[in-house]
């Protein structure tokens, strides 16, 4: 299986911050990577796919880059309602598997 | 608006068997792959299965193949899971979620999800 590992496990910042969290592959996924935002007693969103490409109604303030075996998620101005768990997930064979997540708290 | 909504959890005991259901609305579970995704209390987020959008082909994580079998009524626009031989470690709060069209394993719609307790 294919290990996902993200850095921070946890982060503190403020509004308006600039924020960018990693994710890396144990072995190239391409750009089989997704990345989702969990609040706690929430349906877990889908932020953006194929590494990049911003879902559906997800503001531009989030970003993803990366491809092979790096890959990041960046925040250009933190807002209120960003403050979640961060979680990055590979889609390039099956078993699909998580990384252990990113708590982002207000500062 | 698409939603899924899942049921069927509860407190049971080590050994016995639970049947999860996940319904669908504003979309046809017959078109999309469909997948149990569950998260153990203070854990992160590991995928369980998937029944893909042909209805036969299905596919587990190693720790509950034998004991998990993923279904599909497309009549009820329903999934379920049905778990057998539950063990401890199986406790966890079960999402349901739906592959991104063409983007096979991106989850684009959750549910809230249902909770297991094995104990």
């Amino acid at each position: 299986d294919i290990q996902m590992t993200q850095s921070p496990s946890a982060l503190s910042a403020s509004v308006g911050d600039r924020v960018t969290i990693t994710c890396r592959a144990s072995q190239s996924i391409e750009n089989y990577l997704n990345w989702y935002q969990h609040k706690p007693g929430k349906a877990p969103k889908l932020l953006i796919y194929a590494a990049s490409t911003l879902q559906d109604g997800v503001p531009s303030r989030f970003s993803g880059s990366g491809s092979g075996t790096a890959f990041s998620l960046t925040i250009s101005s933190l807002q209120p309602e960003d403050f979640a768990i961060y979680y990055c997930q590979h889609s390039y064979n099956t078993p699909p598997t998580f990384g252990q997540g990113t708590r982002l708290d207000i500062q | 608006q698409e939603q899924v909504v899942e049921s069927g959890g509860g407190v049971v005991q080590p050994g016995t068997s639970l049947r999860l259901s996940c319904e669908a609305w504003g979309f046809t579970v017959g078109s999309y792959g469909m997948h149990w995704v569950r998260q153990s209390p203070g854990k992160g987020l590991e995928w369980v299965a998937v029944i893909w959008e042909d209805g036969r082909q299905t596919d587990y994580v190693d720790a509950v193949k034998g004991r998990f079998t993923i279904s599909r009524d497309d009549s009820k626009n329903t999934v379920y899971l049905q778990m057998n031989s539950l063990r401890d470690e199986d406790t966890a709060l079960y999402h349901c979620a739906r592959d991104l069209k063409f983007v096979l394993q991106a989850f684009a719609t959750w549910g809230q999800g249902t909770m297991v307790t094995v104990s």
